[in-house]
């Protein structure tokens, strides 16, 4: 089955730690994007793909940091200098990053604060 | 830049009732419009979406909405409501403009509204 999966399912940070989200998808898909999810605040996107080894910032980037070194993958870093990570994390892929494109996600991962 | 506003971030109905979820969006240009359903601690499925075809688009579950250009609106309706409908549901909006602007290629969601059943 096709699809995009996120790992791991629960992620726990220490202060000043950077810890790394994964995502990956066997869609075939080239774009991949990265969204903070925070209650009554909807989706934010962090970081996006269209190429790999390429990626833009999205609209609060600070704090976070990402590769794309194979198709299939676009892992998220969330660094010590993100002061409040604790959130729901998504990942999602297009075909070809067009706007008029489905975007597919994965199931999440939620980062948790010590 | 486009923007999306859902008005009742918390929306009851009752089983079998009609359920009518409201998205407003801000765009230069007509936009493309998406609904995304999201049940607890998973990821978004596509409900729906306009890409400037019919203006009432059929989705999934018995779903759909229709583009209002006067009234700058895609409100989501189903008939009759189910027990697993209840979840948290999304709107959101692209430019089609932006797909010739590199960088500019950008879902906006909406801050999304938490439909409860009522048995």
């Amino acid at each position: 089955d096709g699809g995009i999966t996120q790992s791991p399912k629960y992620l726990f940070r220490k202060e000043g730690q950077n810890v790394t989200l994964s995502c990956e998808q066997n869609l075939n898909h080239d774009a991949m994007y990265w969204y903070r999810q925070d209650p009554g605040q909807g989706l934010r996107l962090i970081y996006y793909s269209q190429i790999v080894n390429d990626f833009q910032k999205g609209d609060i980037a600070e704090g976070y940091s990402v590769s794309r070194e194979k198709k299939e993958s676009f892992p998220l870093t969330v660094t010590s200098a993100q002061k409040n990570p604790t959130a729901f994390y998504l990942c999602a892929s297009t075909i070809t990053g067009g706007v008029q494109e489905t975007q597919y996600f994965g199931p999440g991962t939620r980062l948790l604060v010590l | 830049a486009q923007s999306v506003t859902q008005l009742g971030s918390h929306v009851s109905v009752s089983e079998g009732a009609l359920v009518l979820l409201r998205c407003n969006y801000s765009s230069s240009v007509p936009p493309y419009l998406f609904w995304y359903v999201q049940y607890p601690n998973q990821g978004l499925q596509l409900l729906l979406k306009y890409t400037s075809a019919a203006t009432l688009v059929k989705g999934i579950n018995g779903f759909e909405a229709e583009f209002k250009k006067s009234e700058t609106s895609f409100h989501l309706t189903k008939p009759s409501a189910h027990m697993r409908d209840a979840a948290e549901y999304f709107c959101a909006v692209s430019d089609p403009g932006s797909a010739s602007n590199f960088g500019n290629e950008k879902l906006t969601f909406g801050t999304g509204t938490r439909l409860t059943i009522i048995p």
